[in-house]
């Protein structure tokens, strides 16, 4: 069992629609983060929220829109997707951020883009 | 950034040690070495971290050479639990943020 929480599981998807990935945490972390994988690759990491504030955003598209509604909370709101971006969606939390603390890791959101 | 090299894969008998290997010789000073796993279907898992000194946790132990250009994790009893992907990263230190840099990762498989 992870203590990160992420839904859906699995998600479909097409090009033309709005859905919203969800993640949570009850671990007092005050650093989340939402990691890109494709298959058979390491995780890229897309977006750093460090006490709320969004401190990294390493160059992502738009039509990915991060939100985080309090400190146990972190979305992914996406939109207008192509099928390129189908892969695993990791969100992942720490104690604190500059990676001085371990990353906790949840199990992940499989999107398909269709 | 400092990269990391590992095997593509490795294999280990049941109940023996798994020694993985990295290379990471372009790494600096102040770099700390970082080691995760996937399992399959799973999130990656933290196992263990280290800067200059050797070091042991309940999960493996993390051996670095006294240049730093090289790492080894080791899992002294391999279960079948253990097989996963194992990722060496340095935490590089990008001005006044850090990053995690990973290396493409060794598949483990322990075979019965």
């Amino acid at each position: 069992d992870t203590e990160v929480t992420q839904t859906p599981k699995h998600l479909v998807m097409g090009m033309t629609n709005k859905k919203s990935l969800k993640c949570e945490q009850h671990m007092g972390h005050r650093a989340m983060y939402w990691y890109k994988q494709k298959a058979k690759k390491p995780p890229e990491l897309m977006f750093v929220y460090s006490y709320e504030k969004l401190s990294i955003n390493e160059s992502v598209p738009s039509r990915f829109s991060p939100e985080c509604p309090n400190s146990s909370l972190l979305n992914l709101h996406l939109h207008a997707l192509q099928p390129e971006d189908s892969a695993l969606y990791l969100c992942a939390s720490s104690r604190q951020g500059g990676y001085n603390s371990p990353l906790h890791f949840g199990n992940g959101t499989r999107l398909t883009v269709t | 950034d400092a990269k990391t090299t590992q095997p593509t894969s490795m294999d280990c008998a049941e109940g023996r040690a798994a020694n993985l290997p990295c290379n990471h010789s372009t790494i600096s000073g102040n770099e700390y070495v970082y080691w995760y796993r996937q399992i399959h279907s799973q999130g990656p898992q933290y196992i263990i971290h280290g800067l200059k000194n050797n070091e042991t946790n309940e999960m493996a132990s993390l051996i670095i050479t006294e240049d730093r250009k090289s790492s080894t994790l080791i899992l002294p009893h391999a279960t079948l639990r253990d097989t996963a992907v194992y990722y060496c990263i340095v935490r590089y230190n990008a001005g006044n943020n850090r990053k995690l840099i990973w290396g493409l990762g060794t598949s483990l498989a322990v075979n019965p």
